[in-house]
């Protein structure tokens, strides 16, 4: 079984639109996370929820909203796609913070055109 | 803020030589952690050094921590052309609740 599944594995998309990512784990871990990894392989942390409480929001633009109806799911919505927004996102869980290991999802490649 | 920077940022070897990727950091670290990433695959983790250890080993890695310089090495023994992939060191943020992630050193193995 995936430990941390998302999809779509891929998503291209028009400008302008609005897009969901869904990302589930089955680890029971509390925290779950969203990382956008740009052409250049930087990985970049955008969110950070534990037990389904934002803790992290780095400076994302409020276009991303992510939501997490429980422990065991965090979904990223995108308004208005830009162009920028292509990247790959991933979806991670780790068991409480990452003093441990994190687990991360296949992630999810958003072109936008 | 990004805490680690690998270097180098692309290592091309053959089979059976030895890969050493290193890794410098910020801010004082709990722990640093190694994580690989295949070519379009997410990241796996491979081993986590805590503050107050010097060495690690797991199978064919070896990875060192020198808090007093911020740095760590992962070396990777007899490699395989299975070993091709990025691999990246990461720190804790202050919060706790995220990794901060290097640029990554991109491995590549020619059999």
């Amino acid at each position: 079984d995936t430990a941390v599944s998302q999809t779509p594995k891929y998503l291209v998309t028009q400008m302008g639109n609005d897009k969901s990512i869904k990302c589930e784990q089955n680890l029971g871990h509390d925290t779950m996370y969203w990382y956008k990894q740009d052409s250049k392989k930087f990985l970049k942390i955008m969110f950070s929820y534990n037990n389904k409480e934002l803790i992290i929001n780095e400076t994302v633009p409020n276009r991303f909203s992510p939501k997490s109806p429980d422990k065991a799911h965090l979904n990223l919505h995108i308004n208005s796609l830009e162009l920028g927004d292509s990247a790959v996102y991933f979806c991670a869980s780790s068991p409480d913070s990452v003093n441990t290991e994190a687990f991360f999802g296949q992630g999810t490649r958003l072109t936008v055109v | 803020s990004q805490q680690g920077e690998e270097d180098p940022q692309a290592l091309s070897i053959q089979e059976g030589e030895n890969a050493t990727m290193n890794c410098s950091y910020k801010t004082s670290i709990n722990n640093l952690q190694w994580y690989r990433q295949n070519s379009g695959r997410g990241l796996v983790h491979l081993i986590l050094i805590r503050s107050n250890e010097r060495e690690k080993h797991s199978g064919r890695l070896r990875v060192t921590l020198d808090t007093s310089k911020k740095s760590s090495s992962l070396l990777i023994t007899a490699s395989r052309a299975a070993d091709t992939a990025s691999y990246f060191c990461a720190t804790v943020s202050n919060s706790g609740y995220a990794l901060n992630f290097g640029k990554g050193t991109s491995l590549l193995v020619t059999p």
